[in-house]
């Protein structure tokens, strides 16, 4: 059961565009918003978070939007540029002991020129 | 750079060889995560060890599977008797303490191909 539905699997933006990644969840005890930017090769890496508690946060080009009532959340990264392309991974984690982080199945963006 | 390594970064083994990767994570960080990645999907959660405890395990790690952390620093992950369907992407990330412990910072992975 995938718990962090994301969509869409790929995305061709031409450059200077923007590129909106959307990402639903069902579980409610979710209480943090990661997305993940990874490259070929390379682990994913923290790209901007987000908690419940507010409904858009940006950083640079980057920004989450987030509905708490429709359980959606989406990242647009504005004035797209070819050296965005990478995949992008939502994800949802629980508070607790730990924070297993629960990841999307991923975007793969290709920003052309 | 003092960011989370691992190594090998690839292992190609023959199936029913057992194999074992090292996870170094960030040194202040006491959380430890290890994950698995397949081609096109996201990081699946494997197993996490706070210090040298080992705190939480997936049902996915099955018990060819086995997981340390012996004095809290670096980690290792050893698969027995690897089967075809073993072949991944294996991902170590680290995270620092109560308060910031939602922040996770993954190494590079260590990617299996058993043959």
């Amino acid at each position: 059961q995938q718990q962090v539905k994301q969509s869409p699997q790929s995305l061709i933006v031409q450059k200077g565009g923007i590129s909106i990644i959307n990402c639903a969840y069902e579980n409610t005890a979710f209480d943090y918003f990661p997305w993940y930017q990874q490259f070929p090769g390379k682990g994913p890496a923290l790209l901007i978070a987000i908690r419940p508690d507010v409904s858009e946060k940006k950083e640079g080009r980057f920004t989450i939007s987030f509905n708490k009532s429709a359980k959606q959340f989406s990242l647009h990264i504005m004035d797209s540029q070819p050296g965005d392309s990478a995949t992008y991974f939502c994800a949802a984690s629980k508070p607790g002991g730990y924070q297993k982080v629960t990841f999307g199945i991923g975007t793969k963006l290709q920003v052309i020129p | 750079d003092t960011g989370v390594s691992q190594d090998p970064r690839h292992k190609i083994t023959k199936r029913g060889q057992n194999v074992t990767f090292r996870c170094d994570p960030i040194s202040e960080h006491n959380r430890l995560y290890w994950y698995r990645q397949t081609l096109g999907q996201g990081p699946e959660f494997l197993t996490y060890f706070q210090n040298e405890a080992q705190l939480e395990k997936s049902r996915l790690l099955s018990d060819r599977f086995s997981a340390e952390r012996p004095k809290g620093s670096f980690s290792t992950l050893e698969i027995q008797r690897t089967e075809q369907g073993d072949s991944a992407m294996y991902l170590c990330a680290s995270s620092p303490g109560p308060g910031r412990s939602y922040e996770q910072y993954f190494g590079p992975g260590t990617r299996l191909t058993v043959t």
